[in-house]
């Protein structure tokens, strides 16, 4: 089955830098990488996703990048802010679901 | 986007009773949908996949006649915890999955606290 690994799993920036999330996937089948950001005590919430027939995704300050060939993808947010800190979780999807461990991202003022 | 609601967002209950929570596809039509379990400071972990008008599908280690999964509708998936110990404390989530155009999409719940006492 699939196994996604994800880095880091902490990790901590002055507001206005720029954040970096990577997370690698093992099925090649796998054509459905979604991100979500979840605060404490809160579901997942689907900030953006990418899917297998596109290698980059920008969503204002969120911004996605997939290479299928190495099979890792990432999550990028510039300009951090924050309320920008949480734990974001990577999925990788064929027919299930696979979720990443987590990266607990906080914002210094 | 797409939203999932999950009902109640939090329940205390007597250790030996039944606890059900709902979650409700607001505005597509989710034939699929995954109920997570998670701890403090760790990711999901997948309990069981429910599908409309069929018995669930349950993860290995999770007990299908503890926690009973009902998928009566399109819109309304229902996780019942049985015999409720203070260990089945934890926060429940749910997904629903929307086939889309452009592919499938899948959209969290905002979760249940689930305390047993």
């Amino acid at each position: 089955g699939e196994n996604v690994e994800q880095h880091p799993s902490t990790l901590s920036v002055q507001e206005g830098d720029s954040a970096v999330i990577k997370c690698t996937y093992s099925d090649s089948a796998s054509n459905y990488f979604p991100w979500y950001k979840q605060e404490l005590g809160k579901g997942p919430q689907l900030i953006i996703d990418i899917r297998s027939n596109v290698g980059e995704k920008k969503d204002q300050r969120i911004a996605v990048t997939l290479n299928k060939t190495a099979k890792h993808f990432s999550l990028h947010i510039t300009e951090t802010q924050p309320e920008d800190s949480a734990v974001y979780f990577c999925a990788a999807m064929d027919n299930q679901f696979y979720f990443g461990t987590g990266t607990s991202l906080t914002v210094i003022p | 986007g797409a939203v999932v609601s999950q009902h109640p967002s939090r329940v205390i209950c007597k250790s030996g009773t039944s606890v059900k929570i709902e979650c409700r596809s607001l505005d597509f039509q989710a034939t699929t949908m995954f109920w997570y379990r998670q701890f403090p400071k760790q990711s999901l972990m997948l309990m069981a996949t429910s599908n409309e008008g069929s018995k669930a599908t349950y993860e290995q280690g999770v007990e299908k006649d503890k926690f009973l999964i009902n998928h009566a509708s399109l819109t309304l998936s229902t996780l019942t915890v049985t015999s409720a110990h203070p260990e089945d404390s934890s926060f429940y989530i749910c997904s629903a999955e929307d086939i889309e155009f452009s592919g499938n999409t899948i959209y969290f719940g905002e979760g249940s606290w689930l305390t047993v006492v």
